[in-house]
């Protein structure tokens, strides 16, 4: 079946600082990947996406890129916030043509926190 | 940009009793999902809610503890029945197609069972 693992949080940073959360995936044909980020108290906002092999997503500073030899979708940023602070979901929705395509599969999400 | 409404925003509900909460989009959709996300944990899908016909649920939730409705394009309900305090959890509806670019959530309703 599919899967997503995330690396293991919680992860503290200082402000500036180079962030990556790694994510790697299990799944049969071309799935689409995705992050997104849940802020406290809040509900989830799609941060960025990648819907084939090499695609790089990029949002608010945040970068990953579709890597289907390592079937990975690592995230990262070059200089954190504090407004950064919060969890981190990675995801994939299975390719099209089998029963579960359009259902999300989630990774367990990574608590960030940025401090000044 | 699109919007998603989801009521109620959180309740602290009786055992026993039920909570149904309301997903209004603001543009028709193909598919709308419903999450549950317990305390700490990540994400698990509860069903897909279909228009016109009866939702598909995921291994481990029923219809009859779970009733989904979808009578249009643009509206769901989920219902926790019969709740326990197992059921605390944050309830998330999803909605895919349309103008929303990738999968967009609502804002989530928070349930705490007493």
């Amino acid at each position: 079946g599919n899967s997503v693992t995330q690396m293991e949080g919680p992860v503290t940073l200082s402000e500036e600082a180079f962030l990556t959360i790694n994510c790697t995936y299990t799944a049969t044909g071309y799935p689409s990947l995705f992050w997104y980020v849940q802020y406290p108290g809040e509900g989830l906002q799609l941060l960025l996406k990648a819907t084939k092999a090499d695609d790089k997503g990029s949002n608010k500073g945040f970068e990953a890129t579709y890597r289907k030899e390592t079937t990975s979708f690592h995230l990262e940023k070059g200089s954190v916030q504090v407004s950064d602070s919060a969890v981190y979901f990675c995801a994939l929705r299975p390719g099209a043509g089998g029963t579960s395509y359009g259902k999300l599969t989630f990774g367990q999400g990574t608590i960030l926190t940025v401090h000044p | 940009s699109a919007v998603i409404s989801q009521k109620p925003s959180r309740d602290i509900c009786q055992r026993g009793t039920s909570l149904t909460i309301q997903c209004q989009v603001d543009s028709q959709v193909t598919m709308m999902f419903w999450y549950r996300q317990q305390p700490g944990q990540s994400l698990t899908l509860i069903a897909t809610a279909n228009q016109g016909s009866e939702a598909t649920y995921e291994s481990g939730f029923v219809i009859d503890k779970f009733p989904i409705s979808r009578p249009n394009l643009t509206f769901s309900t989920l219902t926790v029945s019969n709740m326990s305090p197992e059921d605390s959890s944050i309830y998330l509806c999803s909605v895919e197609g349309g103008r929303f670019y990738g999968y967009t959530f609502g804002s989530g309703t928070r349930l705490t069972v007493v």
